[in-house]
């Protein structure tokens, strides 16, 4: 595609729902980030995958916060036992091969509102 | 602890003047040092991305710079349009063990009027 794609582009869910965010990274793009922006908050870096594989998983939140991606292109972010703090932008980027160098390009975001 | 610390939080500017952003930082082992545009309700854009030995890097009206011995860069934006309305990130990463550790600021809001 164009540009990295997200969806849902906006998502309303009741407390301890479970949640999957999905991110379509630019093709040909080896790496892809996740990250959280809350309100008023600067960017939280969550999680970093290289191929199918994530170094570092020690950015997420909590246990109730897992990605996955799978044939080196499509990722997942879903949460689970969803709490209001959860409440905020989740962005998706992707570089074409790993980060050291190379320019990272931002999806518009899945906005998570949880009542 | 690994910091990015921004000034000044908010900017107004008028049109056509020029104006200056700064991110000091407190990273280590430092990669490399990024500067995003972040339009309301967008994904950031990337403008600039510099490593340890440049220490100065442009693209088109936005000029970065870095002093890696101070651990400060700035971001110059020349002849302002109102299109540079947005918030401007500073994000420095480093590197451990090969993972990617960013350290974002809290970013600069410009506001341009006409």
């Amino acid at each position: 595609g164009a540009g990295v794609s997200q969806s849902p582009s906006n998502k309303v869910t009741e407390k301890g729902k479970d949640v999957e965010l999905r991110c379509d990274p630019i093709s040909g793009h080896t790496a892809l980030y996740w990250y959280r922006q809350s309100l008023g908050q600067g960017l939280e870096f969550l999680i970093y995958f290289q191929g199918n594989s994530a170094p570092d998983k020690s950015g997420l939140p909590s246990d109730r916060f897992s990605a996955e991606r799978t044939g080196g292109s499509v990722s997942t972010l879903t949460i689970q036992r969803t709490q209001q703090e959860d409440s905020a932008v989740y962005l998706c980027a992707s570089s074409l091969e790993r980060w050291t160098k190379n320019i990272q390009y931002f999806g518009a975001g899945t906005r998570l509102s949880v009542l | 602890k690994n910091q990015v610390e921004q000034s000044p939080q908010s900017l107004i500017i008028l049109e056509g003047k020029n104006c200056t952003l700064q991110c000091n930082y407190t990273v280590s082992p430092f990669s490399n040092l990024r500067w995003y545009k972040q339009d309301t309700g967008r994904g950031p854009v990337s403008l600039t991305i510099m490593t340890f030995s440049e220490n100065t890097k442009s693209n088109g009206r936005y000029t970065a710079t870095l002093d890696a011995d101070t651990k400060q860069s700035s971001l110059h934006i020349t002849a302002s349009q109102l299109s540079d309305s947005a918030s401007y990130i500073c994000v420095v990463s480093s590197a451990s063990g090969g993972s990617y550790i960013p350290t974002f600021g809290r970013g600069t809001s410009l506001i341009v009027h006409p």
